[in-house]
């Protein structure tokens, strides 16, 4: 199947810091990219739908000033955690759909927040 | 909303097969999926089903779809201790994201 990978795969910062999180579809282009949370022992919550060349669609209760989303190319989705604080300490997953019906899944980011 | 709602757990021994059921309430749904998450880890897709189909089978894996009632399930013949994991029943209608239950732990007592 195609490949989606993130970067990167854990991270660590202090209380303030703002983290960005990629997601890159390698073999294929995604006009569609998704982004979870999954907090531990949790399901994944869908946080955001990101289009290329245009805005991302936030679910309610996300606030789209603190993750900021950037879909600049077909291959290329970019999460960013501003001023991230413990409370955003989770488990980031993306994913790209192909176009053919099937959405493919990263890795994964693992964000710990001192 | 979309809702997807699976058992918490599940413990079988070693060999034998295991059966992780699963519900979902959108008609819409077009696509159903098995993922599997092992501690750490990303997702893995095991398989889906179209929902025109009943049935899909893959090397241990059997998925059975019931669309009038709306119930998914995935058999794992022969569990291994490698098996154990966290094993997640999604939805979308394709293009849409997808919505998952809360996952069930499977646990293989050697």
């Amino acid at each position: 199947g195609a490949v989606v990978s993130q970067h990167p795969s854990r991270v660590i910062c202090k209380s303030g810091t703002s983290v960005k999180i990629e997601c890159r579809s390698l073999d294929f282009q995604a006009t569609t990219m998704f982004w979870y949370r999954q907090f531990p022992k949790q399901s994944l919550m869908l946080m955001a739908t990101s289009n290329e060349g245009s805005k991302a669609t936030y679910e309610q209760g996300v606030e789209k000033d603190k993750f900021l989303i950037n879909h600049a190319s077909l291959t290329l989705s970019t999460l960013t955690v501003t001023s991230a604080h413990p409370e955003d300490s989770s488990f980031y997953i993306c994913s790209a759909y192909s176009g053919v019906n099937e959405q493919f899944f990263g890795p994964g980011t693992r964000l710990t927040v001192l | 909303g979309e809702d997807v709602e699976q058992s918490l757990f599940l413990s079988v021994r070693e060999g034998d097969s295991s059966v992780i059921n699963c519900t979902y309430t959108d008609s819409s749904s077009t696509y159903l999926y098995w993922y599997k998450q092992e501690p750490g880890a990303g997702l893995q897709l095991l398989t889906y089903i179209f929902s025109n189909m009943d049935m899909k089978q893959d090397q241990r894996l059997t998925v059975l779809l019931n669309k009038k009632d709306k119930h998914l399930s995935l058999r794992i013949a022969d569990t291994q201790t490698g098996d154990s994991a966290i094993y997640f029943c999604a939805e979308s209608e394709g293009n849409t994201p997808l919505v998952f239950g809360k996952g069930t732990r499977l646990s293989v007592i050697a």
